[in-house]
């Protein structure tokens, strides 16, 4: 069964709006979750990564106020697309990463939030 | 330099058919290693990790060569089941954490 999940699972949105989205780690506490972008035929790309309680790091060339990251507990990280544009339209995945199973290598995806701006 | 690079495809086969796909990385830091498939419009699932030793789960086998920072996936008796997307993922050696994502190879199996 899905181990993270993400809510809303899609989004329409107008210009200039913001849009939250949430990222859940299910059975586990995840000490790090990741955000990633895909826009069509690419591959994910990292956006940031979230440590619980503390700022998120950002990659080269995401702007951190756009894309405001809050990672306030150790099952859930949101993600915030302020004042959205239509090239902001993309599919957003998240990943957490904690003691599982007594493993902690690997990354455990959500299903992902396909979000479009008209 | 892309940091990781694979088989641009995609690579269309019959069911039956061994495919194998090639990934190299730039960084010789790396230290994991990993192989995923994406099914369209979904996330990305662990296939396997890939290890120096190789490794081979069922149909799958792996394999690693640290020297020439070249990573391969091979399928056996494909099914119509394997057609998704495969993602080579290394991470970036200067975290243990963050990982990098390879374009993938699309794979079709036709029957």
């Amino acid at each position: 069964g899905a181990v993270v999940s993400q809510h809303p699972s899609w989004v329409i949105c107008k210009s200039g709006t913001s849009v939250k989205i949430e990222c859940r780690s299910l059975d586990f506490q995840a000490t790090t979750m990741f955000w990633y972008r895909q826009f069509p035929k690419q591959s994910l790309m990292l956006m940031a990564t979230s440590n619980e309680g503390s700022k998120a790091t950002y990659e080269q060339g995401v702007e951190k106020d756009k894309f405001l990251i809050n990672h306030a507990s150790l099952t859930l990280s949101t993600l915030t697309v302020t004042s959205a544009h239509p090239e902001d339209s993309s599919f957003y995945i998240c990943s957490a990463r904690g003691f599982r199973h007594r493993s902690y290598n690997e990354q455990f995806f959500g299903p992902g939030t396909r979000l479009t701006v008209l | 330099r892309k940091e990781v690079e694979q088989d641009p495809g995609p690579f269309n086969v019959p069911e039956g058919a061994t495919v194998a796909f090639n990934c190299t990385y730039s960084n010789s830091a790396s230290q994991s290693f990993f192989w995923y498939r994406q099914d369209c419009r979904k996330e990305p699932k662990l296939l396997m990790s890939v290890y120096s030793s190789g490794n081979e789960d069922g149909r799958f086998t792996a394999q690693l060569n640290r020297a020439s920072q070249y990573i391969s996936l091979l399928i056996r008796d494909s099914k119509l089941s394997d057609s998704a997307t495969y993602l080579c993922v290394v991470n970036d050696g200067t975290s243990y954490d963050k990982v990098i994502f390879g374009p993938g190879t699309s794979l079709s199996v036709i029957p």
